[in-house]
């Protein structure tokens, strides 16, 4: 079983769709937790770091749940400029900023 | 303010040969990643370094994977044989400290 596991994609939604992206990490001792974006052929970027309180940056929201050991991202009104491959990360404990990464959710938006 | 790059962004090869790939991380960032990316998979790590020191290194393959970093600025990764199981993106990272990691462009390699 691999460390971080997320929603198996591809997703493919219409412009203005909400979609939920689902991961769960299986190292309690996880530290911090980000997803992160790739468009393709394109590096990883931070979209946004998740806390416990859960957080929100516009249309995104991500929500992390501890004793469960589950992040999701959830994005409201799709853009086209949505369309990219999310991945789900985390920041192992006392391990210096060792990030592991899922797999990764690919997400297509449609006109 | 210029990014982590790396150089170069393609490489072909046939297998056995050597290969090697250059990373410059963005200014004063004392961390530097190497990371590997197969195709549908996320990146995984292959050796962090703080400053010039080889901190983790626990996923590289040492048979024929090497790195270092001179001076705690630039880093070259090198595999010597390559094998055909070794066609990847390379990712170079960087980080002050714990803080975000900055993703270069990546090599694109491919082992015929």
């Amino acid at each position: 079983r691999k460390e971080v596991e997320q929603d198996p994609g591809p997703f493919n939604v219409p412009e203005g769709a909400t979609v939920a992206f689902n991961c769960t990490y299986s190292n309690s001792a996880s530290q911090s937790f980000f997803w992160y974006r790739q468009d393709c052929r394109k590096e990883p970027k931070l979209l946004m770091s998740v806390y416990s309180s859960g957080n929100e940056d516009g249309r995104f929201t991500a929500q992390l749940n501890r004793a469960s050991q589950y992040i999701s991202l959830l994005i409201r009104d799709s853009k086209l400029s949505d369309s990219a491959t999310y991945l789900c990360v985390v920041n192992r404990a006392n391990q210096g900023g060792k990030l592991i990464f899922g797999q990764g959710t690919e997400l297509s938006v449609k006109p | 303010e210029a990014g982590v790059v790396q150089s170069p962004r393609y490489k072909i090869i046939e297998k056995k040969q050597p290969v090697a790939f250059w990373c410059n991380p963005i200014s004063g960032h004392n961390t530097l990643y190497w990371y590997r990316q197969n195709l549908g998979q996320g990146p995984e790590l292959l050796i962090r370094y703080e400053n010039e020191e080889a901190v983790d290194d626990s996923q590289l393959p040492k048979d024929r994977f090497s790195a270092e970093r001179l001076k705690g600025v630039d880093s070259t990764l090198k595999i010597q044989p390559a094998e055909l199981g070794d066609s990847a993106v390379y990712l170079c990272a960087s980080s002050s400290r714990e803080d975000t990691q900055y993703f270069g462009p990546g090599t694109r390699l491919t082992v015929l």
